[in-house]
Protein backbone atom coordinates (compact mmCIF):
# COMPACT_ATOMS: atom_id res chain seq x y z
CA UNK A 1 0.00 0.00 0.00
CA UNK A 2 1.61 3.64 -0.84
CA UNK A 3 1.48 5.90 1.59
CA UNK A 4 1.54 9.51 2.25
CA UNK A 5 2.36 10.54 5.44
CA UNK A 6 2.20 13.99 7.10
CA UNK A 7 1.40 15.36 10.20
CA UNK A 8 -2.14 16.60 10.42
CA UNK A 9 -1.04 19.48 12.97
CA UNK A 10 -2.45 22.37 13.54
CA UNK A 11 1.18 24.06 13.31
CA UNK A 12 0.78 27.29 14.39
CA UNK A 13 2.86 30.09 13.80
CA UNK A 14 2.62 34.25 14.25
CA UNK A 15 2.32 36.27 11.53
CA UNK A 16 5.48 37.03 9.59
CA UNK A 17 7.31 33.34 10.55
CA UNK A 18 8.84 30.62 9.07
CA UNK A 19 6.35 27.40 8.20
CA UNK A 20 7.91 24.33 7.73
CA UNK A 21 5.57 21.52 6.88
CA UNK A 22 6.24 18.04 5.92
CA UNK A 23 5.76 14.67 4.15
CA UNK A 24 7.16 11.62 3.84
CA UNK A 25 6.25 8.55 1.04
CA UNK A 26 6.51 5.21 1.03
CA UNK A 27 6.90 4.49 -2.48
CA UNK A 28 10.60 4.61 -3.71
CA UNK A 29 9.24 4.99 -7.47
CA UNK A 30 7.77 8.22 -6.95
CA UNK A 31 8.98 11.00 -9.43
CA UNK A 32 6.63 13.86 -8.73
CA UNK A 33 5.36 15.54 -5.55
CA UNK A 34 2.89 18.57 -5.14
CA UNK A 35 1.89 20.68 -2.37
CA UNK A 36 -1.53 21.87 -2.78
CA UNK A 37 -3.34 24.05 -0.65
CA UNK A 38 -6.98 23.39 0.64
CA UNK A 39 -9.11 25.76 2.35
CA UNK A 40 -12.09 24.40 4.14
CA UNK A 41 -14.89 23.23 2.12
CA UNK A 42 -13.12 24.40 -1.28
CA UNK A 43 -10.80 21.82 -3.93
CA UNK A 44 -7.14 21.26 -3.75
CA UNK A 45 -5.07 24.28 -5.06
CA UNK A 46 -1.79 23.73 -6.63
CA UNK A 47 1.22 25.26 -4.50
CA UNK A 48 4.85 23.95 -6.06
CA UNK A 49 5.83 20.96 -8.10
CA UNK A 50 9.02 19.16 -7.50
CA UNK A 51 10.68 16.31 -9.55
CA UNK A 52 14.36 16.35 -8.90
CA UNK A 53 16.17 16.55 -5.34
CA UNK A 54 16.80 19.56 -4.13
CA UNK A 55 15.16 23.18 -3.14
CA UNK A 56 12.75 24.91 -5.60
CA UNK A 57 11.88 28.27 -4.74
CA UNK A 58 8.61 29.97 -6.14
CA UNK A 59 7.76 33.55 -4.32
CA UNK A 60 7.20 33.09 -0.29
CA UNK A 61 7.46 29.04 -1.12
CA UNK A 62 10.32 26.77 -1.07
CA UNK A 63 9.47 22.89 -1.78
CA UNK A 64 12.47 20.41 -0.86
CA UNK A 65 12.84 17.09 -2.07
CA UNK A 66 14.78 14.09 -0.30
CA UNK A 67 14.21 11.52 -2.60
CA UNK A 68 17.03 9.11 -0.48
CA UNK A 69 15.17 9.88 2.68
CA UNK A 70 11.51 10.00 0.59
CA UNK A 71 10.99 13.41 2.17
CA UNK A 72 9.64 16.82 1.00
CA UNK A 73 8.47 19.68 2.68
CA UNK A 74 7.80 23.16 1.91
CA UNK A 75 8.37 26.27 3.74
CA UNK A 76 6.45 29.41 4.14
CA UNK A 77 8.35 32.55 4.63
CA UNK A 78 6.76 35.70 6.19
CA UNK A 79 3.66 33.69 6.74
CA UNK A 80 0.46 35.72 6.31
CA UNK A 81 -2.73 35.10 8.21
CA UNK A 82 -4.50 34.00 5.04
CA UNK A 83 -2.02 31.41 4.63
CA UNK A 84 -4.07 29.51 6.82
CA UNK A 85 -5.11 26.40 5.34
CA UNK A 86 -4.35 23.16 5.59
CA UNK A 87 -1.69 21.64 3.07
CA UNK A 88 -1.82 18.62 1.32
CA UNK A 89 1.49 16.42 -0.01
CA UNK A 90 0.73 14.46 -2.98
CA UNK A 91 2.84 12.03 -4.76
CA UNK A 92 3.02 10.92 -8.43
CA UNK A 93 4.09 7.12 -7.52
CA UNK A 94 4.57 6.01 -11.06
CA UNK A 95 6.31 7.73 -14.26
CA UNK A 96 3.70 7.24 -16.15
CA UNK A 97 1.31 9.90 -18.06
CA UNK A 98 -1.56 8.46 -16.02
CA UNK A 99 0.16 10.48 -13.23
CA UNK A 100 -2.47 9.25 -9.85
CA UNK A 101 -1.69 11.12 -6.93
CA UNK A 102 -1.50 9.48 -3.76
CA UNK A 103 -2.49 12.41 -0.77
CA UNK A 104 -1.56 12.60 2.73
CA UNK A 105 -4.29 13.78 5.23
CA UNK A 106 -2.83 17.15 5.32
CA UNK A 107 -1.41 19.72 7.64
CA UNK A 108 -3.75 22.34 9.17
CA UNK A 109 -1.93 25.77 9.49
CA UNK A 110 -2.83 28.24 11.17
CA UNK A 111 -0.99 31.89 11.55
CA UNK A 112 -1.91 33.99 14.46
CA UNK A 113 -2.08 37.77 13.31
CA UNK B 1 -7.35 31.40 -17.12
CA UNK B 2 -8.56 28.33 -18.18
CA UNK B 3 -10.10 26.26 -15.00
CA UNK B 4 -12.12 23.43 -14.56
CA UNK B 5 -15.82 23.59 -13.87
CA UNK B 6 -17.85 21.14 -12.11
CA UNK B 7 -21.51 20.96 -11.86
CA UNK B 8 -23.55 20.75 -9.99
CA UNK B 9 -22.03 22.30 -6.33
CA UNK B 10 -24.44 20.24 -4.08
CA UNK B 11 -26.16 17.35 -5.16
CA UNK B 12 -28.37 15.75 -2.23
CA UNK B 13 -30.26 12.28 -3.46
CA UNK B 14 -31.89 9.39 -1.57
CA UNK B 15 -30.15 6.22 -1.22
CA UNK B 16 -30.61 4.18 -4.38
CA UNK B 17 -31.11 6.45 -6.69
CA UNK B 18 -28.70 7.16 -9.68
CA UNK B 19 -26.78 10.21 -9.94
CA UNK B 20 -24.40 11.92 -12.47
CA UNK B 21 -21.38 14.74 -11.91
CA UNK B 22 -20.56 16.63 -14.25
CA UNK B 23 -17.40 18.36 -14.87
CA UNK B 24 -15.89 19.73 -18.01
CA UNK B 25 -12.08 19.92 -17.83
CA UNK B 26 -9.36 22.38 -19.62
CA UNK B 27 -9.95 23.16 -22.67
CA UNK B 28 -6.69 21.02 -24.22
CA UNK B 29 -5.87 18.86 -21.40
CA UNK B 30 -5.51 15.58 -22.38
CA UNK B 31 -5.90 13.43 -18.91
CA UNK B 32 -8.92 13.14 -16.88
CA UNK B 33 -9.36 12.08 -13.26
CA UNK B 34 -11.99 11.90 -10.29
CA UNK B 35 -11.46 12.03 -6.89
CA UNK B 36 -13.07 12.00 -3.52
CA UNK B 37 -12.45 13.67 -0.33
CA UNK B 38 -15.08 12.07 2.84
CA UNK B 39 -15.65 14.83 5.38
CA UNK B 40 -12.47 14.94 7.53
CA UNK B 41 -10.64 12.05 5.64
CA UNK B 42 -7.74 12.31 2.62
CA UNK B 43 -8.31 13.47 -0.73
CA UNK B 44 -8.65 9.80 -2.31
CA UNK B 45 -7.99 8.80 -6.28
CA UNK B 46 -11.31 6.93 -7.94
CA UNK B 47 -10.17 6.92 -11.54
CA UNK B 48 -7.94 8.04 -14.44
CA UNK B 49 -9.68 8.40 -18.16
CA UNK B 50 -7.45 8.69 -21.37
CA UNK B 51 -7.70 8.33 -25.11
CA UNK B 52 -11.82 7.63 -24.15
CA UNK B 53 -10.82 4.89 -22.21
CA UNK B 54 -9.79 4.25 -18.59
CA UNK B 55 -6.64 3.66 -18.19
CA UNK B 56 -6.43 3.26 -13.82
CA UNK B 57 -8.82 3.09 -11.33
CA UNK B 58 -9.07 2.31 -7.57
CA UNK B 59 -10.93 -0.23 -5.48
CA UNK B 60 -13.96 2.00 -4.28
CA UNK B 61 -14.48 2.50 -8.25
CA UNK B 62 -16.02 -0.52 -8.72
CA UNK B 63 -19.25 -1.54 -10.91
CA UNK B 64 -21.66 0.98 -9.10
CA UNK B 65 -19.37 4.18 -11.04
CA UNK B 66 -19.22 4.68 -14.44
CA UNK B 67 -17.36 7.61 -16.57
CA UNK B 68 -18.06 8.79 -19.82
CA UNK B 69 -16.43 11.40 -21.89
CA UNK B 70 -20.14 11.69 -24.28
CA UNK B 71 -18.73 14.89 -26.49
CA UNK B 72 -15.57 16.72 -26.62
CA UNK B 73 -16.19 19.06 -23.46
CA UNK B 74 -17.55 16.92 -20.70
CA UNK B 75 -16.37 14.29 -18.39
CA UNK B 76 -19.30 12.52 -16.50
CA UNK B 77 -19.01 10.25 -13.16
CA UNK B 78 -22.61 8.05 -12.68
CA UNK B 79 -22.89 6.62 -9.77
CA UNK B 80 -25.81 3.93 -10.87
CA UNK B 81 -27.44 2.84 -7.06
CA UNK B 82 -25.94 5.57 -4.49
CA UNK B 83 -24.99 4.63 -0.70
CA UNK B 84 -24.92 6.51 2.20
CA UNK B 85 -21.13 6.15 2.24
CA UNK B 86 -20.58 7.69 -0.95
CA UNK B 87 -21.51 11.20 0.81
CA UNK B 88 -18.60 13.17 -0.25
CA UNK B 89 -16.66 15.87 -1.67
CA UNK B 90 -15.95 14.73 -5.71
CA UNK B 91 -13.52 16.67 -7.33
CA UNK B 92 -12.78 16.47 -11.04
CA UNK B 93 -8.50 17.25 -12.32
CA UNK B 94 -7.53 17.61 -15.47
CA UNK B 95 -3.92 17.50 -16.62
CA UNK B 96 -2.13 18.60 -20.02
CA UNK B 97 0.57 16.07 -20.42
CA UNK B 98 2.61 13.43 -18.84
CA UNK B 99 4.34 14.34 -15.33
CA UNK B 100 2.39 17.58 -15.65
CA UNK B 101 0.17 18.69 -12.84
CA UNK B 102 -2.87 18.16 -12.21
CA UNK B 103 -5.77 21.18 -12.22
CA UNK B 104 -8.78 20.58 -9.76
CA UNK B 105 -12.72 21.82 -10.06
CA UNK B 106 -14.27 23.46 -7.56
CA UNK B 107 -16.32 19.93 -6.24
CA UNK B 108 -19.29 18.43 -5.81
CA UNK B 109 -20.94 17.75 -2.88
CA UNK B 110 -23.07 14.60 -2.67
CA UNK B 111 -25.12 14.33 0.34
CA UNK B 112 -26.65 10.28 0.21
CA UNK B 113 -29.94 10.19 2.31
Amino acid sequence: QKEVEQNSGPLSVPEGAIASLNCTYSDRGSQSFFWYRQYSGKSPELIMSIYSNGDKEDGRFTAQLNKASQYVSLLIRDSQPSDSATYLCAVGPMNTGFQKLVFGTGTRLLVSP
Amino acid sequence: EPEVTQTPSHQVTQMGQEVILRCVPISNHLYFYWYRQILGQKVEFLVSFYNNEISEKSEIFDDQFSVERPDGSNFTLKIRSTKLEDSAMYFCASMSGNLDTQYFGPGTRLTVL
